[in-house]
C-alpha cells in the first residue's frame, strides 16, 4: 500500500525557516517524480513544485521560487521542502503527492509572530 | 498561469441523482506529446485530496465507474451518475500540462 507521511510543520515567525519531510513507503520511491502542493485554510490547492527521480531537476511555482527548495534522498525514501523567508501567506497545509494520484495526510505550517 | 474555472461553485443533490461539473481552462491543455493532462480530484471532508480521473477520462485505481470525464482542449466535464453519500465533498479539476500546474477553485457537492 502506498503511504506518504509528511512531518515538520509548526508555528514559525515571518522571515523564519522550516524544513518539511515526506517519508514514502509501499512503492519504489526512486522511480517517481514527486510533488509538493499546499492548501490554505478554506481555500483551493496551490502547486508548489516537483522533483525528478534522481533529484537533479526541479520545477517550482514562481510564487515560491528562490524561497523554497525541493530535494529528495532516495536512500531514505524521503522528500523534503526547505522553506525560507516565510510569509503569512505561506500559512497552509502542505501535502506531498505522486502525480496527484497519491497524497499524504498533510502537515500544517502556520506563519505568525 | 493557466486559469481553471469550475462551475458551479456548489451543488446540492439527492442520493441517486446524477450531476455534472464543468471545468474550463484559459489555454488549451493539449501537451506537445498529444496528451491532455486534465485531472479530477475529490477531497472528502477532513481528508486529503484523492485523484478520481486522470488525462480527461481515465479512471483512477479503485474509482467506481459512476464517475466519468469528458472534454478536450479547454472544456471539460466530470459526471457522477447515481450520487452516493461517499461522493460528497469538494471536487477540483487540475492541469499538469503547463507550468505552473494549477487547480480550479473547487465545486462543493452537498446533500439536498
Amino acid at each position: 500500500e502506498v503511504q506518504l507521511v509528511e512531518s515538520g510543520g509548526s508555528l514559525v515567525q515571518p522571515g523564519g525557516s522550516l524544513k518539511l519531510s515526506c517519508v514514502a513507503s509501499g512503492f519504489t520511491f526512486s522511480n517517481y517524480w514527486m510533488d509538493w502542493v499546499r492548501q490554505t485554510p478554506g481555500k483551493s490547492l496551490e502547486w508548489i513544485g516537483e522533483i525528478n527521480t534522481d533529484g537533479s531537476k526541479t520545477n517550482c511555482a514562481p510564487s515560491i521560487k528562490d524561497r523554497f527548495t525541493i530535494s529528495r534522498d532516495n536512500a531514505k525514501n524521503t522528500l523534503y521542502l526547505q522553506m525560507s523567508n516565510v510569509k503569512s501567506d505561506d500559512t497552509a497545509i502542505y501535502y506531498c503527492d505522486i502525480l496527484l494520484a497519491y497524497w499524504g495526510q498533510g502537515t500544517l505550517v502556520t506563519v505568525s509572530s | 498561469d493557466v486559469v481553471m474555472t469550475q462551475t458551479p461553485p456548489s451543488l446540492s443533490v439527492a442520493i441517486g441523482q446524477s450531476v455534472s461539473i464543468s471545468c474550463k481552462s484559459s489555454q488549451s491543455l493539449v501537451y506537445s506529446d498529444g496528451k491532455t493532462y486534465l485531472h479530477w480530484l475529490l477531497q472528502s471532508p477532513g481528508r486529503s485530496p484523492k485523484r478520481l480521473i486522470y488525462q480527461v477520462s481515465n479512471l483512477g485505481s479503485g474509482v467506481p465507474d459512476r464517475f466519468s470525464g469528458t472534454g478536450s482542449q479547454k472544456d471539460f466535464t466530470l459526471k457522477i451518475s447515481r450520487v452516493e453519500a461517499e461522493d460528497l465533498g469538494v471536487y477540483y479539476c487540475a492541469q499538469t500540462t503547463h507550468f505552473p500546474y494549477t487547480f480550479g477553485a473547487g465545486t462543493k457537492l452537498e446533500l439536498k
